[in-house]
């Protein structure tokens, strides 16, 4: 069981805006950052947020993060097909000093 | 460009040692940054199984810490990992990744492609 917890899927229509929740706690997500991945079928995950908010160079700016608290979330605004991937994110946990914990996935379908 | 590369046996016998390599092109792993291990078992979610840092500083997942064994060999520009008394829970695909510069919190780019392995007699 995922120490962040995040809804297993989500939905919707191409052009549609897609939210996605991670839940945590004081120790992780309330101490530090969150960094969210997009994995492709088949593929190695890949950065797509990182210090809860920022883009690395190529990450379309559909995508965006925010966190409040002990929360977070993955925003996907005009969904496209090639969204279609499953998304983690993911937080420190200063708890036993680590470990860096992932959320449990939430595969997103583009209807 | 930063590229990474995992190798290894694909298949571990259990109660074995599990030994991958991740091969770094692009960046001398010796200058600066800390290296990761993340496996994921088929059909399942992400788990960090800990990191190196380049002055050779390791973090380890507590649940896996009495069997894993993390180094660099700057020489040859690779991390290593070593996972002893393998399991058939063991299974999965293991990637090699380069934190942020903000070190292991920070988060991880890029990641090697993975390579399955799987344990089993």
């Amino acid at each position: 069981q995922s120490v962040l917890t995040q809804p297993p899927s989500a939905s919707g229509t191409p052009g549609q805006r897609v939210t996605i929740s991670c839940s945590g706690s004081s120790s992780n997500i309330g101490s530090n950052t969150v960094s969210w991945y997009q994995q492709l079928p088949g593929t190695a995950p890949k950065l797509l947020i990182y210090s809860n908010n920022q883009r690395p160079s190529g990450v379309p700016d559909r995508f965006s993060g925010s966190k409040s608290g002990t929360s977070a979330s993955l925003a996907i605004s005009g969904l496209q097909s090639e969204d279609e991937a499953d998304y983690y994110c993911a937080a420190w946990d200063v708890s036993l000093n680590g470990p860096y914990v992932f959320g449990s996935g939430t595969k997103v379908t583009v209807l | 460009q930063v590229q990474l590369q995992e190798s290894g046996p694909g298949l571990v016998k259990p109660s074995e040692t599990l030994s991958l390599t991740c091969a770094v092109s692009g960046y001398s792993i010796s200058i600066g940054y800390s290296w990761g291990w993340i496996r994921q078992p088929p059909g399942k979610g992400l788990e960090w199984i800990g990191s190196i840092y380049h002055t050779g500083s390791t973090y380890y997942n507590p649940p896996l810490k009495s069997r894993v064994t993390i180094s660099v060999d700057t020489s040859k520009n690779q991390f290593s990992l070593r996972l002893s008394s393998v399991t058939a829970a063991d299974t999965a695909v293991y990637y090699c990744a380069r934190h942020l510069q903000g070190g292991v919190a920070a988060g991880a780019s890029p990641w090697g492609q993975g390579t399955l392995v799987t344990v089993s007699s």
